[in-house]
């Protein structure tokens, strides 16, 4: 079956313009995490969806930064005003929803390297 | 807040030869989930391996296998047999809740024929 996809594959844009960066989960997934993979760091956690529920947001670097989630599937990462410092690979991932302290494992995307000039 | 350290920015192993990646982390949660991550050049980020906090027992998977030492709160990464598929990023990563990976910055792991 199809993994989690994720584009563009790459994005270069020019500071101060705005991106957005596309996530499809796979198919019946209904938790979806954004990561930010800075050059030669670990990933970082930026935000969080399960089901109808409120997002956690809390690993959200700044306000210029917001995802949405339309339909319980696709998601959207949009960087406003991009600054060089957020030059980074950004990685969704998906898994069944999780209960208590289980744990579904989650699959991650292919990520896409974000350039600004 | 959980952390996780991972003090090795680069290992090598010639072929064949075993080696063992460190990873030590920090947790206020008795109940957690440990994993090791591969990453290729490719980005592709692969799950190599989970422990249970709860299980005592150390998780193996084919050539990898893990050290988990719960009160030193460190959690190491043997491969055996390295192949030169194995050359790779590898992460460190933690879950308190089942929710949102922690990881670490990660060892650059080069297999020498």
């Amino acid at each position: 079956g199809a993994g989690v996809s994720q584009s563009p594959s790459n994005k270069v844009t020019e500071k101060g313009k705005d991106v957005e960066l596309r996530c499809d989960p796979i198919s019946g997934h209904t938790a979806l995490y954004w990561y930010r993979q800075s050059l030669g760091q670990g990933l970082e956690f930026l935000i969080y969806f399960q089901g109808n529920s409120a997002p956690d947001k809390s690993g959200l670097p700044s306000d210029r930064f917001s995802a949405e989630r339309t339909g319980g599937s696709v998601s959207t990462l949009t960087i406003q005003r991009t600054q060089q410092e957020d030059s980074a690979v950004y990685l969704c991932a998906s898994s069944f929803p999780h209960g208590g302290s289980s744990y579904n494992e989650q699959f991650f995307g292919p990520g896409t390297r974000l350039t600004v000039l | 807040a959980q952390t996780v350290t991972q003090s090795q920015p680069e290992m090598s192993v010639q072929e064949a030869e075993t080696v063992t990646l460190s990873c030590t982390y920090d947790t206020s949660e008795n109940n957690y989930y440990l994993f090791w991550y591969k990453q290729p050049p490719s980005r592709q980020m692969i799950l190599v391996i989970r422990q249970e906090a709860y299980k005592q027992q150390n998780a193996t998977e084919n050539r990898f296998s893990v050290n988990f030492q719960k009160a030193a709160k460190s959690f190491s990464l043997k491969i055996s047999d390295s192949q030169l598929g194995d050359t790779a990023m590898y992460f460190c990563a933690a879950t308190e809740y089942g929710n949102k990976l922690v990881f670490g910055a990660g060892t650059i792991l080069r297999v020498k024929s």
